[in-house]
């Protein structure tokens, strides 16, 4: 069946560090994802995401990497700072309807 | 830019009564989506919407729940007769088209007393 996973629930790290948030998916059939961040008292915000036909994907400051081998995604935090804290979700998509499943979440936690 | 806005932010409902959770979606987006998120816990898929109709629903959302869209601008969730288990986060979402980015709204936090 579908599942969407994360390998660590809560991750700190140091002002200036490189951040890497991993997820573990297991439909193969998946061939979109989403990396979302989501603050307290507010709603998921899109961060970047990756196509299937993809294995890597930059934005400001965050990269996405797609390994379709062993079904895992990371995204990647350069210089994380205090405004990234905040739980990361991925999340996938398949089939034709846009049906967005999300992951259980990794809590990032930058301290100065 | 424009946004995902839903009203109310917190609505507060005793068991057993109906609610109305609205949302406007970013306006040339053609796919409606409703997710909730019980507090701590992940974002999981209500329903999504597409031309006028349900496109797809979980178990979740069964007989006491609904979806409308009742204007060109407006996509409505309601809850019939609500259980202290439908307290959570609702949130509304819009896509452009399919395989793109859902943008979400800031959510309506329901409690049922």
């Amino acid at each position: 069946g579908e599942s969407v996973g994360l390998h660590l629930p809560t991750l700190s790290v140091q002002e200036g560090d490189n951040s890497i948030i991993n997820c573990a998916y297991s439909n193969s059939a998946s061939d979109y994802f989403i990396w979302y961040k989501q603050e307290s008292g507010k709603g998921p915000q899109f961060i970047i995401d990756i196509r299937s036909n993809m294995d890597k994907r930059q934005g400001q400051r965050v990269t996405v990497l797609l390994n379709k081998t062993v079904k895992h995604l990371s995204l990647q935090i350069a210089a994380t700072q205090p405004g990234d804290s905040a739980v990361y979700f991925c999340a996938e998509i398949s089939g034709g309807y846009n049906k967005l499943i999300f992951g259980a979440g990794t809590r990032l936690a930058v301290h100065p | 830019e424009p946004e995902v806005t839903q009203t109310p932010s917190h609505q507060v409902t005793q068991m057993g009564q109906e609610v109305i959770l609205r949302c406007v979606p970013i306006s040339n987006h053609l796919y409606f989506y409703w997710y909730r998120q019980i507090l701590g816990q992940k974002v999981e898929f209500l329903v999504s919407f597409y031309n006028n109709e349900i496109s797809e629903k979980s178990e979740i959302f069964d007989d006491q729940f609904s979806v409308e869209r009742p204007d060109g601008s407006n996509f409505t969730l309601k809850i019939r007769s609500t259980k202290l288990e439908d307290s959570a986060m609702y949130f509304c979402a819009s896509s452009e088209i399919a395989n793109s980015p859902l943008h979400f709204g800031n959510g309506t936090r329901l409690t049922v007393t």
